[in-house]
């Protein structure tokens, strides 16, 4: 798996856009940028994945960049409950399990 | 969405005795299982694959005596630690494939976590 570099931590006020990058420089062609989030004591959330399209669901945005050595997770309006670690997956979409958790960013929403 | 079940989702026992937690797919068949292993402050490590009708496979330093993988049916596997030492006391944290992901996407969806603690 490509190796994935993310901020250790940010700030995010409670309403506004929470913007989470994530480096990944040495992706191959193949590879499929994947986000999950962990809340406190449970397990990780799949968030929302892409190959180089920008991707939007339900949860959040993901926004790939044309060379696609960077990508950024947005959250539109942030919540208290999106308080969480978020992890920056490289991957191709064989082997799933194997996926490389880095440190991820814990993102803080504070009111 | 798929989902994955652990058991117990906390457990604490005295050194040296063995501990058994389960991972099941409620909704979904799993051929294959993933069991990961997550210190405080620290990111997930995976520990193994557990493979349905087959031996599982372990990651590097991971001890397959210690740590028994058993994934006898398509929907449970289960992680046993054996002769559990303080040291091993950590969140386990099982997943399985979302069958139900967009073609082509291998999403992962996780059990809620088992927090073992040894004495």
């Amino acid at each position: 798996d490509a190796k994935t570099t993310q901020p250790t931590s940010m700030d995010c006020a409670e309403g506004r856009a929470a913007n989470l990058p994530c480096n990944h420089s040495t992706i191959s062609g193949n590879e499929y940028v994947y986000w999950y989030r962990q809340i406190h004591s449970q397990g990780p959330q799949y968030i929302i994945h892409g190959l180089k399209n920008n991707e939007t669901n339900e949860m959040a945005s993901l926004i790939i960049t044309e060379d696609r050595k960077s990508s950024t997770l947005i959250l539109p309006h942030a919540t208290l409950r999106d308080t969480a670690v978020y992890y920056c997956i490289v991957r191709t979409n064989t082997n799933a399990g194997k996926s490389t958790f880095g440190d991820g960013t814990t993102l803080t929403v504070k009111p | 969405g798929a989902v994955v079940s652990q058991h117990p989702s906390w457990v604490i026992c005295k050194s040296g005795t063995s501990v058994k937690i389960e991972c099941r797919s409620l909704d979904f068949q799993a051929t294959t299982m993933f069991w990961y292993r997550q210190f405080p402050k620290q990111s997930l490590m995976l520990m193994a694959t557990s493979n349905e009708g087959s031996k599982a496979t372990y990651e590097q330093g991971v001890e397959k005596d210690k740590f028994l993988i058993n994934h006898a049916s398509l929907t449970l596997s289960t992680l046993t630690v054996t002769s559990a030492h303080p040291e091993d006391s950590s969140f386990y944290i099982c997943s399985a494939r979302d069958p139900g992901a967009n073609s082509g996407a291998n999403v992962l969806t996780f059990g809620a976590g088992s927090r073992l603690t040894v004495l």
